[in-house]
């Protein structure tokens, strides 16, 4: 199954977007890009998923590079509850769906 | 709708002895998957279930962990006997899709094991 890779961490202030990268160089036509968030002591979070066009909803937005090389989650204004660890996997009509995280990133908010 | 249920929230046992977790995943979703997480670490999935099938336990430790999804809706993990190592938080999570993988995981707070 293909790998993402992601940086260890990241700071945002508060207020301010976020731009919150992925590689996925090894991705397959077949592979939707999915984006989940864990806060201590609780199980990740769904956060957005999307194929090859740029994805909103009401908690953020997913930009797709053309190649799908690449995507960024973008948290358009950072509050101090979205500090959290961010993972970016891939999942497959292929494999049965097969996914594997990372270690993702540790976003930290400054108030 | 309601989450994913699991059971209990924390459990502290010692080695060589046995421990269960009980998972719930959400109504009518056919998938269920069973995921360890390490301390400062991503989950890596035990086990996945399709119904009562088993996809992949490809990264199960078949010689001391085992699960089942009776009738396709509840399911259980054990761990026997227990090792340091298996100190963990055990996630279990499930998705409706059964043809199309792109429906996203819903997760529950997981059971974190302590092994002493």
């Amino acid at each position: 199954d293909a790998k993402t890779t992601q940086p260890n961490s990241m700071e945002s202030n508060e207020e301010e977007p976020v731009h919150l990268p992925c590689n996925h160089s090894t991705i397959s036509g077949t592979d939707y890009i999915h984006w989940y968030r864990q806060l201590p002591s609780q199980g990740p979070e769904y956060v957005i998923h999307g194929l090859t066009s740029n994805v909103n909803n009401r908690m953020a937005s997913l930009a797709i590079a053309e190649d799908r090389k690449s995507s960024t989650l973008i948290l358009h204004r950072a509050t101090l509850r979205d500090a959290a660890v961010y993972y970016c996997i891939l999942r497959s009509n292929t494999n049965a769906g097969k996914s594997t995280f990372g270690d993702g990133t540790t976003l930290t908010v400054k108030p | 709708e309601a989450g994913v249920a699991q059971s209990p929230r924390y459990k502290i046992i010692e080695k060589r002895q046995s421990v269960a977790f009980w998972c719930n995943p959400i109504s009518g979703h056919a998938t269920l998957y069973w995921y360890q997480q390490i301390l400062g670490q991503g989950p890596k999935l035990l086990i996945q279930f399709q119904n009562n099938g088993v996809v992949d336990d490809s990264q199960l430790p078949k010689d001391r962990f085992s699960a089942e999804r009776l009738k396709g809706v509840d399911s259980t993990l054990k761990i026997q006997p227990a090792k340091l190592e298996d100190s963990a938080v055990y996630l279990c999570a499930s998705s409706s899709g059964t043809g199309a993988y792109n429906s996203p995981l819903h997760f529950g707070n997981g059971t974190r094991l302590t092994v002493t």
